[in-house]
């Protein structure tokens, strides 16, 4: 469920690196998994998506991992850029409901 | 291609004063649509939704409500503003729940 009362965790990475954004969700029925990007001040923006016929699918410089069996999704971004700073969301979808959202992870970028 | 807009971006209104947002959508017909409300640095909490004209279901009691007049149109509304309503809210728009879903670009509201 949501946990829209807590404080973001925070997660430092060097720029160049690579960043794992970790989400724990709750409903082993859920089929439909979306990671968003929220800069500060706008409206989340879609990055990747993943049905539970898949573990695994990547994009531009960004890969989602999808593990049912203990209920984790990943987000992983390679070589990460100062752009790159934001809050991030995994969201999930389990029946005829609204996507229910994580608590949300801010990366910051050390330049 | 499909848009959402959302207006005002920025609000400050007064303690006891009514409010209206309002969303819309254009490039497609029949969304699902629904508001949002991140405090500073929170999560995002499902506010009310609505898959079709007059139909509105709503998360979370309050004194906020909600009001689909038009396929494309969702109003987010109060007869009377609370401290507590302050934050940034948020209208989304999907083609169903199985779908992603497209987010406005929010509105600050702080109420003093």
């Amino acid at each position: 469920g949501e946990s829209v009362g807590l404080h973001l965790p925070t997660l430092s990475v060097q720029e160049g690196d690579n960043s794992i954004i970790n989400c724990a969700y709750s409903n082993s029925a859920s089929d439909y998994f979306i990671w968003y990007k929220q800069e500060s001040g706008k409206g989340p923006q879609f990055i990747i998506d993943i049905r539970s016929n898949m573990d695994k699918r990547q994009g531009q410089r960004v890969t989602v991992l999808l593990n049912k069996t203990v209920k984790h999704l990943s987000l992983q971004i390679a070589a990460t850029q100062p752009g790159d700073s934001a809050v991030y969301f995994c969201a999930e979808y389990s029946g005829n409901t609204p996507l229910v959202f994580g608590k949300g992870t801010r990366l910051s970028v050390i330049a | 291609s499909q848009t959402i807009h959302q207006w005002p971006a920025t609000l400050v209104q007064p303690v006891g004063s009514p409010l209206s947002l309002e969303c819309t959508v254009e490039g497609t017909s029949n969304p699902n649509l629904y508001w949002y409300r991140q405090a500073a640095g929170r999560g995002l909490q499902l506010l009310f939704y609505s898959v079709g004209i007059g139909q509105i279901s709503s998360e979370v009691p309050q004194n906020l409500s909600a009001s689909r007049p038009q396929d494309r149109q969702f109003i987010l509304s109060s007869k009377k503003l609370l401290l507590s309503d302050s934050g940034f809210y948020l209208c989304a728009w999907s083609r169903g729940e199985s779908y992603g879903y497209t987010f406005g670009s929010g509105t600050r509201l702080t109420v003093v």
